[in-house]
């Protein structure tokens, strides 16, 4: 277990529908950021928050946007779904933002299915 | 940006068969993790390992910074070794994100 907890594991909607993701970092993990894996893409970056503000953003779409929260949980919210955003959603946290302080535990992933 | 290569792609084995996957990177790096993706889709940390030498039971990894590459070893395989091996490294000045590489799948057979 990395202490990492995200939710829902799987999610199951339809085109055009907005679903939100929800992570819970370790105990004492300032730095969130969400990936998203695809079998056409591979593991990508989409975005950093630390200490709630955002740090940095990767290859977001802007019908995706997310927010930390004054406890560090974080929520990554996805509208207007397309078929192509099948995929699954990782969630990692970090004690800091770069370096030896980053070392990124993972949680388990929430598999979305758009129909 | 920075690149990461792994090879090989796939890789099969017998179980008690000794491997060693590589990770090529194209630019200085601030960090440097192993991950093992399970069939269930769980991405479990192997090792942080910038640069030398680390060991955890039957794996260990190595990275050599100044000649950008890094090697997991994986000695006597068993069955539950099977999945995916990710490499992602952290560049200076790119902020925290990491970039993975496209990974080895390993299949051991009993």
């Amino acid at each position: 277990d990395s202490g990492v907890t995200q939710t829902p594991k799987h999610l199951i909607t339809a085109t055009g529908q907005r679903v939100t993701l929800r992570c819970s970092p370790r105990s004492g993990d300032l730095s969130v950021y969400w990936y998203q894996q695809s079998l056409d893409q591979g593991l990508q970056f989409l975005i950093q928050y630390y200490n709630g503000e955002e740090r940095a953003k990767g290859n977001i779409l802007e019908r995706f946007s997310a927010q930390q929260f004054p406890d560090l949980h974080s929520e990554l919210n996805l509208s207007s779904l397309e078929l192509g955003d099948s995929a699954l959603y990782f969630c990692a946290s970090s004690v800091d933002s770069s370096g030896g302080y980053n070392i990124q535990y993972f949680g388990a992933g929430t598999r979305l299915s758009v129909l | 940006g920075i690149q990461v290569e792994q090879s090989p792609p796939d890789l099969i084995l017998q179980e008690g068969a000794n491997s060693t996957l590589r990770c090529n990177f194209s630019d200085s790096v601030n960090n440097l993790q192993w991950f093992h993706q399970n069939p269930w889709g769980q991405l479990i940390n192997l090792f942080y390992i910038p640069s030398g030498t680390k060991q955890n039971g039957r794996l260990s990894a190595t990275t050599v910074a100044t000649e950008r590459y890094s090697l997991l070893y994986i000695s006597s395989s068993q069955t539950t070794d099977s999945g995916v091996y990710f490499c992602a490294v952290e560049s200076y000045n790119q902020g925290g994100k990491l970039i993975f590489g496209q990974g080895t799948e390993l299949s051991v057979k009993p």
